[in-house]
């Protein structure tokens, strides 16, 4: 497709339940970044993959979270022990390269949803 | 910490209005500077952007914006606006550094409303 794409587009899950969200990124774009957006708040960043690495993973809130991105394209979000709190949309972008002059392509989200 | 403040979280115009949304960020050196707009029921996608050069920036749909290094804003603006830009703005910055960690900085947001 031409856009970024990620899965499921909702995923509702109990407490202390483990779960994965994916990301598709537009081909050909190296950078990738997770970002998390609660109710009434703009996005909040998480972590950013330059190829298969995570170059900046600052943004994660604890352990419980970790995301992959094997060979350099699709990404997988992580989060262990899901708790009430993780409630959100997550959100991925990609932009063709490193530098942050580059514009940052966003897919629809995921909206997690833990009861 | 690195922060983007929005300073109207609701705002409600009638058509053919102006409009100005305030962005300002905290100091932290060089920075790049966004805005997005999510429409209803669509994602995130970019207005403008201020990398280097003219501080006065246009963009798509007949926004602009303005970078004033010194009061550490950047303002969007439109001298008209239509019943379609109702939507959520949202201001964003990432601030370069030698690693060049590019995440970017996001405001709470600005809901705009535009009554016909």
């Amino acid at each position: 497709g031409a856009g970024v794409s990620q899965t499921p587009s909702n995923k509702v899950t109990e407490k202390g339940k483990y779960v994965e969200l994916r990301c598709d990124p537009i081909s050909g774009h190296t950078a990738l970044y997770w970002y998390r957006q609660s109710l009434g708040q703009g996005p909040e960043f998480l972590i950013y993959f330059q190829g298969t690495g995570a170059a900046d993973d600052s943004g994660l809130p604890n352990d419980r979270f970790f995301a992959v991105r094997p060979e350099g394209s699709v990404s997988t979000l992580k989060i262990q022990r899901t708790e009430r709190g993780d409630s959100a949309v997550y959100l991925c972008a990609s932009s063709v390269d490193r530098g942050g002059g580059n514009e940052q392509f966003f897919g629809p989200g995921t909206r997690l949803t833990v009861l | 910490a690195q922060s983007v403040s929005q300073h109207n979280h609701h705002v409600i115009l009638s058509e053919a209005a102006s409009l100005e949304l305030g962005c300002n960020y905290s100091y932290g050196g060089t920075v790049n500077l966004f805005w997005y707009v999510q429409y209803p029921g669509q994602h995130l996608q970019l207005l403008l952007k201020y990398f280097s050069g003219d501080p006065l920036v246009k963009g798509i749909k007949g926004f602009e914006a303005e970078f004033i290094k010194s009061k550490f804003s950047f303002n969007l603006r439109k001298p008209s606006v239509q019943w379609s830009d109702t939507a959520e703005y949202f201001c964003a910055v990432s601030w370069r550094s030698g690693g060049g960690a590019d995440g970017l900085t996001f405001g709470k947001g600005t809901h705009l409303i535009i009554q016909p």
